[in-house]
């Protein structure tokens, strides 16, 4: 089966970096998608990495290894907006985007 | 501005009922979907539709019907036969039909069964 596995919650201090891991076990392999998400509102696109390495975007990065089925996310100088759930999505060799349950971050001053 | 504009944001039913949830576009983008999101769980499609008068079954479809008259609107209808409908639904649109582009969301729509 297709499986696709992150931390149920995270904890981390203002101003500190995170790192949100991702690993997963799809049929193929089209690209992997980041996603955030407040409590009660519509996912927003992150990062999409299709080839191995690190993509810096602003205070957010996503890097990308298909050799390990493993993705994270690093968020660095954390506000407090920044506490959200943030989802890991895989595009399968069928284009069907497979769904983290996500990973909800909370951030203490 | 443009965007996805789902309505109604709460809605109550009753049991036995059939509710319909509305979902509009103004992006212009040819791929709409429907997805379902349950506490603990990742997104699961309901259905998708990739061009106006064609859709096509997602991994939990049944118990839901949809329609794509226009580009614009892909409206999702909650059945009696769902057998347990309460969750978030979510509606998004994409201009790629292969889910390789970014995904737009509307902001949900929370349904509860009494």
């Amino acid at each position: 089966g297709q499986n696709i596995d992150q931390p149920t919650e995270m904890t981390a201090t203002e101003g500190a970096i995170v790192q949100i891991n991702c690993t997963y076990q799809t049929s193929g392999f089209n690209g992997l998608f980041w996603y955030q998400q407040h409590a009660g509102e519509a996912p927003t696109f992150l990062s999409y990495n299709v080839l191995d390495g690190l993509e810096e975007k602003g205070r957010f990065s996503s890097f990308l290894s298909r050799s390990k089925g493993y993705s994270y996310l690093l968020l660095k100088e954390l506000q407090m907006k920044d506490s959200a759930s943030y989802l890991c999505a895989v595009l399968d060799s069928n284009y069907q985007l497979i769904w983290g349950a996500g990973t909800k971050l909370i951030i203490k001053p | 501005d443009g965007g996805i504009t789902q309505s109604p944001k709460y809605l109550f039913r009753k049991e036995g009922q059939n509710v319909t949830l509305s979902c509009e576009q103004n992006l212009n983008h040819d791929a709409m979907y429907w997805y379902r999101q349950d506490p603990g769980q990742g997104l699961r499609l309901i259905y998708y539709s990739q061009i106006v008068n064609d859709f096509q079954k997602g991994d939990i479809a049944e118990g839901y019907s949809v329609s794509r008259e226009k580009k614009e609107s892909f409206p999702l209808t909650v059945t009696s036969a769902q057998k347990n409908p309460t969750a978030f639904y979510l509606c998004a649109s994409s201009i790629v039909t292969d889910l390789t582009g970014e995904l737009f969301f509307g902001e949900g729509s929370r349904l509860t069964v009494l």
